[in-house]
C-alpha cells in the first residue's frame, strides 16, 4: 500500500527542547515536502527536497531545519522549539519522473510546545 | 506568485441538500488545480484534478468540480451531501510547469452536513 508514514503523531514539549518528526514514503518518490497547517491559515510549505542531498526553503522555513540523506525519508527537525511553532504538520511526497500530479500526504503530527 | 481564495470559511447544509464550496485562484502562469479533502484527525486526500482538457472533472465520493479560466475558478459541487461528507476542503494551485511542485493552498471551507 502507498503511504506516508509520520512519527509521532502527538508531541507535547518544552520550549528549546530539540525535537525531530520522522516522514517516511514507499513510493520512491523524488519529491518530498514539508507543510503546516494552522487555523485560518490553511496549509504553508516549511521546506521540500527535489532529490537525496537536495533541499531548499518554501514559505515559512525559519526555526525549522530538514536533512535528505536517503530518497524514501526526509525529517524535520526543530532545534529550538518555541510556542509559535504549536501547529499540525504534514508531511507529502509527489513522483517528478514520470511526473506526477497527486501529492500523498501523511496523516500529519500535532505538535504543542509549551 | 500564487494564491488561492476560499470564498466561505463554514459551510452547513443539511443532509440530500445540494452544496457548492467556492474557489478562486491567481496565477501569472498556468497551473494545475486541486481539491484535497481532510477528514477529522487524519491528512489529506486528493478529492479530484483539473490539469487540461474538459473544464468540468469529477472525482470521488460524487464530487464534481468546473474549471473557469475567464474568472479564475474551480467551485466544488455535489448534488446531494450525506453526512460523511462533513469534513474540511482545501481548494490548491500548482505551477504546471517548471520546477516548482509547491501546492499552494486556500485557507480551508469546513463543510458540515446535519441531519
Amino acid at each position: 500500500e502507498a503511504q506516508v508514514t509520520q512519527n509521532p503523531r502527538y508531541l507535547i514539549t518544552v520550549t528549546g527542547k530539540k525535537l525531530t518528526v520522522t516522514c517516511s514514503q514507499n513510493m520512491n518518490h523524488e519529491y518530498m515536502s514539508w507543510y503546516r497547517q494552522d487555523p485560518g491559515l490553511g496549509l504553508r510549505q516549511i521546506y521540500y527536497s527535489m532529490n537525496v542531498e537536495v533541499t531548499d526553503k518554501g514559505d515559512v522555513p525559519e526555526g525549522y531545519k530538514v536533512s535528505r540523506k536517503e530518497k524514501r525519508n526526509f525529517p524535520l527537525i526543530l532545534e529550538s522549539p518555541s510556542p509559535n511553532q504549536t501547529s499540525l504538520y504534514f508531511c507529502a511526497s509527489l513522483s517528478l519522473w514520470p511526473r506526477g500530479t497527486e501529492a500523498f500526504f501523511g496523516q500529519g503530527t500535532r505538535l504543542t510546545v509549551v | 506568485a500564487q494564491s488561492v481564495t476560499q470564498l466561505d470559511s463554514q459551510v452547513p447544509v443539511f443532509e440530500e441538500a445540494p452544496v457548492e464550496l467556492r474557489c478562486n485562484y491567481s496565477s501569472s502562469v498556468s497551473v494545475y488545480l486541486f481539491w484535497y479533502v481532510q477528514y477529522p484527525n487524519q491528512g489529506l486526500q486528493l478529492l479530484l484534478k483539473y490539469l487540461s482538457g474538459s473544464t468540468l472533472v469529477k472525482g470521488i465520493n460524487g464530487f464534481e468540480a468546473e474549471f473557469n479560466k475567464s474568472q479564475t475558478s474551480f467551485h466544488l459541487r455535489k448534488p446531494s451531501v450525506h453526512i460523511s461528507d462533513t469534513a474540511e476542503y482545501f481548494c490548491a494551485v500548482q505551477n504546471s510547469g517548471g520546477s516548482n511542485y509547491k501546492l499552494t493552498f486556500g485557507k480551508g471551507t469546513l463543510l458540515t452536513v446535519n441531519p
